[in-house]
């Protein structure tokens, strides 16, 4: 399976702080997509990285990307209680497949 | 900027009764998929749908569910006869290339 494993599973910061949340997965990607879901609602597209980049910036969001480690990281800069939500990181393999989703990282930014 | 929509945003139904989920995808899009999301639980995949045909289907996705793609807008699934398992969030997803898989917002299936 391609889905990305997000650690921690949970995470409670105050606002203001940055929060860290890290990805692994098991095969070659073509990209990585990092969402965002609040309480019940859908699935909000936060950023992209591809293969060959090692770091993207969206905002107060930086990416990473350790191809040979299989491994992602998301950061959230300067939170805000708007940002409390659920994280995945979905592993994209290429083609027509799929992007597959884990437990996520349950964020609390504590105003 | 383009999004995914779905409609209606929350179908109730009878136990054995049909339900058709319709999604619009992003126009110039080439890849669909179906996943869900039973309350608590992870976003789960369903189907994805390339060329006008299924490339991959899950588990979930037995003889009750189908999908089609009527008119060259509309993403459409069909729940045959639908059981209190079904009751979930369904999310239409779509995609260009090798880019950003987009979601629509879900519909909310409440099977009594």
């Amino acid at each position: 399976s391609q889905q990305g494993e997000e650690d921690p599973q949970a995470l409670s910061i105050q606002e203001g702080e940055n929060a860290t949340m890290n990805c692994s997965y098991k095969t070659s990607i073509n990209n990585l997509q990092w969402y965002r879901q609040n309480s019940g609602r859908g699935l909000v597209h936060l950023i992209l990285i591809r293969s060959n980049e090692r770091e993207k910036h969206s905002g107060r969001l930086r990416v990473t990307l350790d191809t040979s480690k299989k491994s992602s990281s998301l950061l959230i800069t300067a939170s805000r209680a708007a940002d409390t939500a659920s994280y995945f990181c979905a592993p994209y393999p290429g083609g027509y497949q799929k992007v597959t989703f884990g437990t996520g990282t349950k964020l609390q930014v504590i105003p | 900027e383009p999004e995914v929509t779905q409609t209606p945003s929350h179908q109730v139904t009878q136990m054995g009764q049909e339900v058709i989920l319709r999604c619009v995808p992003i126009s110039n899009h080439l890849y669909f998929y179906w996943y869900r999301q039973i309350l608590g639980q992870k976003v789960e995949f369903l189907v994805s749908f390339y060329n006008n045909e299924i490339s991959e289907k899950s588990e979930i996705f037995d003889d009750q569910f189908s999908v089609e793609r009527p008119d060259g807008s509309n993403f459409t699934l069909k729940i045959r006869s639908t059981k209190l398992e079904d009751s979930a969030m369904y999310f239409c997803a779509s995609r260009y290339g090798t880019d950003t898989q987009y979601f629509g917002p879900g519909t909310r299936l409440t099977v009594l």
